[in-house]
């Protein structure tokens, strides 16, 4: 069975330090990928995704990621964050062929100083 | 504003009680899921509807049910609750069916007393 890991449950930082959120997922064949992000009291929205092509992506807000497919990773990073970046991010997994539905990791929460 | 409506926002009922739960998905999205958020299970995929047809189910409990309408809205029927099934429920739809990016609603806070 799919599923994904987020190693850090809280990441406190202050404004304008770079940030690294950690996720690993669990399948052995191909996937779509996935971040998203909950502000306080919202739903969740698309931060970017990858499907294909260049490992690295890029999505709203300054947010990037990258696939690595040897390490089962998608980690997302920001070089410099701002208070509004606080919120919870989540990772997510769907298996390329399957019907669709998201396999979420647990989230991390940021909370970002200023 | 993701184009994704659900209502109600808050919910509060009594252990036993049945609740429906509406989503109206984007304009043009054929595709319907419903997920679980609380606490301890972080947020879980229940089901999947595609154009009015069942297409996936997830850890659905037997006393939840959904379907598809015609006009691609969809319903969440959950029955004799628990404590336990109080969470946030949030509706996603997609163009697809497999691997379309998901946009969310604003979810259903559902508090069972």
């Amino acid at each position: 069975a799919q599923s994904v890991s987020q190693h850090n449950h809280h990441v406190i930082l202050s404004e304008a330090a770079s940030l690294e959120l950690g996720c690993n997922y669990s399948y052995g064949g191909t996937v779509n990928l996935f971040w998203y992000v909950q502000y306080p009291g919202q739903h969740l929205q698309l931060l970017l995704k990858y499907f294909s092509g260049d490992p690295l992506v890029k999505g709203i807000k300054g947010f990037e990621a990258e696939f690595i497919k040897s390490k089962f990773s998608f980690n997302l990073r920001k070089p410099s964050v701002q208070w509004s970046d606080t919120a919870e991010y989540f990772c997510a997994v769907n298996a390329r062929g399957s019907q669709g539905n998201l396999i979420f990791g647990k989230g991390t929460k940021l909370s970002v100083k200023p | 504003d993701s184009g994704v409506t659900q209502t109600p926002k808050h919910l509060i009922t009594a252990t036993g009680q049945r609740v429906t739960l509406r989503c109206s998905p984007r304009s043009g999205d054929l595709s319907v899921y419903w997920y679980q958020q609380s606490l301890d299970q972080g947020l879980q995929f229940l089901i999947q509807y595609y154009n009015g047809e069942e297409r996936a189910k997830g850890n659905i409990l037997e006393r939840f049910s959904a379907q598809q309408f015609p006009d691609l809205h969809s319903e969440l029927n959950l029955s004799s609750l628990e404590l336990g099934d109080s969470a946030l429920y949030f509706c996603a739809s997609s163009v697809g069916g497999r691997g379309s990016e998901q946009y969310f609603g604003p979810g259903t806070r559902l508090t069972v007393t």
